[in-house]
């Protein structure tokens, strides 16, 4: 199974911020990469499939990058909507491997 | 409106059996592959399981191969979660999810429904 490895877990930040998550994949995965949105008590939210495409209706501040192992989820300005846990998760083979998730904290 | 709803969490004892519903509406349940995606208590997503829109092809994750099954109705815009032999690490929420346009990602998500396994 290929493994996904999130960094860093968690951090704290400020509004209007520009933050980065970083994910790895234990094997090339080329652009089979998708990130989620996860707020307390609620279902993942879809942000950005095929590693940097943005989903409907979620907002420009979000981008994505990378192919092969590496991977990037940026969030320009930092709104207080996105303090929230972030999960990157490959499609490239199955199992469909999620990361750890990065939790991203008021400062 | 595009929604799934999930169903058929409960508690059960270590070794017992439960299946779970996903009722969909909004969209062409058929078209779509779907999965099963769980979450234990304060962990992170696991993905369970996949079947395609035609129910051709299925996928499981290790943890649950062999104990668990999969499966749709597309006439009744459903999709299943049979789980035999619980055991407590089985305990999560369970949500079901659309995989979206060309399987770019999980597109669509339920409100979850919770499993706990315990005596």
């Amino acid at each position: 199974a290929i493994r996904m490895t999130q960094s860093p877990s968690s951090f704290s930040a400020s509004t209007g911020d520009r933050v980065t998550i970083t994910c790895r994949a234990s094997q090339g995965i080329s652009s089979y990469l998708a990130w989620y949105q996860q707020k307390p008590g609620k279902a993942p939210k879809l942000l950005i499939y095929a590693a940097s495409t943005l989903q409907s209706g979620v907002p420009s501040r979000f981008s994505g990058s990378g192919s092969g192992t590496d991977f990037t989820l940026t969030i320009s300005c930092l709104q207080s909507e996105d303090f929230a846990t972030y999960y990157c998760q490959q499609y490239y083979s199955y199992p469909h491997t999620f990361g750890g998730g990065t939790k991203v904290e008021i400062k | 409106e595009v929604q799934l709803v999930e169903s058929g969490g409960g508690l059960v004892k270590p070794g017992g059996s439960l299946r779970l519903s996903c009722a969909a509406s909004g969209f062409t349940f058929s078209s779509y592959s779907m999965n099963w995606v769980r979450q234990a208590p304060g962990k992170g997503l696991e993905w369970v399981s996949s079947i395609s829109s035609s129910s051709s092809y299925i996928y499981y994750a290790d943890s649950v191969k062999g104990r668990f099954t999969i499966s749709r109705d597309n006439a009744k815009n459903s999709l299943y979660l049979q789980m035999n032999s619980l055991r407590a690490e089985d305990t999560a929420v369970y949500y079901c999810a659309r995989l979206g346009v060309r399987d770019n990602g999980m597109d669509v998500w339920g409100q979850g429904t919770t499993v706990t396994v315990s005596s």
